[in-house]
Parts: structure tokens; sequence; C-alpha cells
């Protein structure tokens, strides 16, 4: 059973369309992420929704809009996709401390032409 | 505000050879440490973290940390690497009670025979 899992594994698409990333855990979390990693491999959070409730939102440019339809899902949509956004999308879950382990998904390689 | 610097970004070793990946990190207030490891085209895995109590911790493949508060530090070190250990390494830190994984750039580790 996969813990965090996410859809598409890989997404290319042309510069100005709009796309979504899905994310599910199975973990029984209160407390999901979007991180990205760019081509250096540099990790950077986006947002965080714990119990659907939008806690943290990094400065991410209002192109990106994460949903929460419940504890388990945490979609990303982008709209007017730029080159920039090309990049590995990483979701994640934990329970909602600083202490707890955050358990990651396998990534989401957006490639942006 | 948090950072994390990691000085070493590639670190090349020989297959059963000591090995040691060093973390700093600035904070104004108390932090939680972690070290995450991503093995290529994967998700990222918790290696090992410290939260309080003993200064060293160790993980379940031989790999450990000591926190070194006067040196703001969390270094990883393993005496005997193997070819598996090939991965992406990365340190962070969670400030106070946030539950914001702030990273590193990550240290690339890779193990010859």
């Amino acid at each position: 059973d996969t813990a965090v899992s996410q859809t598409p594994k890989y997404l290319v698409t042309q510069m100005g369309n709009d796309k979504s990333i899905k994310c599910e855990q199975n973990l029984g979390h209160d407390t999901m992420y979007w991180y990205k990693q760019d081509s250096k491999k540099f990790l950077k959070i986006m947002f965080s929704y714990n119990n659907k409730e939008l806690i943290i939102n990094e400065t991410v440019p209002n192109r990106f809009s994460p949903k929460s339809p419940d504890k388990a899902h945490l979609n990303l949509h982008i709209n007017s996709l730029e080159l920039g956004d090309s990049a590995v999308y990483f979701c994640a879950s934990s329970q909602f401390s600083g202490t707890e382990t955050q358990y990651f998904g396998p990534g989401t390689r957006l490639l942006v032409l | 505000a948090q950072s994390v610097t990691q000085l070493d970004s590639q670190v090349p070793v020989f297959e059963e050879a000591p090995v040691e990946l060093r973390c700093n990190y600035s904070s104004s207030v108390s932090v939680y440490l972690f070290w995450y490891v991503q093995y290529p085209n994967q998700g990222l895995q918790l290696l090992l973290k410290y939260l309080s109590g003993s200064t060293l911790v160790e993980s379940i493949n031989g790999f450990e940390a000591e926190f070194n508060k006067s040196q703001t530090s969390f270094h990883l070190r393993k005496p005997s690497v193997h070819i598996s250990d090939t991965a992406e390494y990365f340190c962070a830190v969670t400030p106070g009670g946030y539950n914001k994984l702030i990273f590193g750039a990550g240290t690339r580790l890779a193990v010859h025979p």
C-alpha cells in the first residue's frame, strides 16, 4: 500500500496551459504539504493544510492554487504555466506538529515547454 | 528566520570508508533537526531526527548524527558506507512548534567501489 501517492508522475505541457496534480495519503494524517524541488535539487515548502484549512502559504504566485477536499487529499492546480514552473513537486503528510516525521510522495516531474 | 547550510554539495567516497556530511543551521528560536535521504528518482525518506534528550541520534541503517547546540550543527556520519548509500541527503529544521521543513541545499553522496 502506497502511503502518499501522486498523479501524474510525469507532466509535459506547453507554456500558458493549466494543469493539476493530485495527492492522496492513507496514513490518517491531518496535515498535508506541497514542496517544490528545482533543477538544483533545492526544496522549498509552498503550502500546508491542516484539517482542510490552509495554514502555510509561502510566497507562491497566485497562479498556484491548492485545494483540500478532505484530510486525505491535497491537489495543486497551476494556471498559465511558465517555463520557470518546471520542477519536481512533492506532496507530503504528517500529524500536525513540528516534531512529526513528514512522509513524502514519489514526486511529479513537471516540464513546461 | 531560519536557514540551513550544508557545507558540501558533493561528497565522493570509496565503499567501506567513513563519511561525514556537514550541516549548520541558524535560528533565533529553538528548532527540531532532521536528516532526509532521497534515492534517485524517488521521494524523500526520514533518516533520523533530533527532538530533545541525547544529542546523538542513530538510524536503523548505521547513520548517526550529533546535535551540537554551541556550534549550531547537526552533522551526519557513517563509519562504513555501502554502494547503496549513494543518494542525496538533506538536512532540515522545523522552527519551534511550526511544522514546515526548511531544507538545506542537499549533499550528493557518491559511493564508489
